[in-house]
């Protein structure tokens, strides 16, 4: 069965440093996305990529992040100085149209910590 | 102000009992979609719904959209440890342009033996 994979599942990291977060769709999706979930709260919408654009953006996406396909399979979330409030995990899930009935799939997450 | 709330918030019971979790908005849905998360994984899709009073039935599960669709239901019958778990309801409004989810902030499901 086609999956998300996301790599690494575990990330520690010095505040300020930059870290780059790495995920496969599924490939014959065509929409991604980066969610990302805070201990104990709910997930929240990052970002989406469609095309080799960004379509759409949360408020939470600041100029710290960005995100990139560098080739046909990868797509990459990049936080550039990284702050203690950035810890969470971070969801990429992909979807194969944009319909509102489309289903979304996750991977097994990144578990950032920033110290 | 949550647009999407989701109760309970957590439900502890024993095996064989029933349970219904609730997902609620003041928002018209496109689509609903139920997910389970166990610990330090991902969410799981379990099922879409997309049609107003739709039914969908997986197993012991049932998951209902309401005629309005702002509403969904999931209904589990003789609940195992097993379905130990978070479970989440997410969707699209319709008149939200774009593709991003939103989520509620989920219910934890304890089922003990």
């Amino acid at each position: 069965e086609p999956e998300v994979t996301q790599t690494p599942s575990h990330q520690v990291t010095q505040m300020g440093q930059e870290v780059i977060l790495r995920c496969v769709p599924i490939s014959n999706h065509l929409y991604f996305y980066w969610y990302r979930q805070i201990l104990g709260q709910k997930v929240e919408f990052l970002v989406s990529f469609y095309n080799n654009e960004i379509s759409e953006k949360s408020e939470i996406f600041d100029d710290q992040f960005s995100v990139e396909r560098p080739d046909g399979s990868n797509f990459t979330l990049k936080i550039r100085s990284t702050k203690l409030e950035d810890s969470a995990m971070y969801f990429c899930a992909s979807t194969r149209t944009d319909l509102g009935n489309t289903e979304a799939f996750f991977g097994q997450g990144t578990r950032l910590t920033v110290v | 102000t949550q647009l999407l709330e989701q109760s309970p918030q957590f439900l502890s019971i024993q095996e064989g009992e029933n349970l219904t979790v609730y997902c609620n908005s003041s928002s018209v849905f496109s689509s609903l979609q139920w997910y389970r998360q166990e610990p330090g994984e991902g969410p799981v899709l379990l099922v879409t719904v997309v049609t107003g009073g739709e039914v969908k039935k997986l197993k012991r599960l049932t998951f209902q959209f309401g005629d309005a669709r702002k509403d969904s239901s999931l209904h589990i019958t003789a609940a195992q440890p097993g379905d130990t778990g978070l479970y989440l309801c997410a969707g699209k409004r319709a008149n939200q342009a774009g593709t991003a989810l939103i989520f509620g902030k989920g219910t934890t499901l304890s089922v003990s033996s």
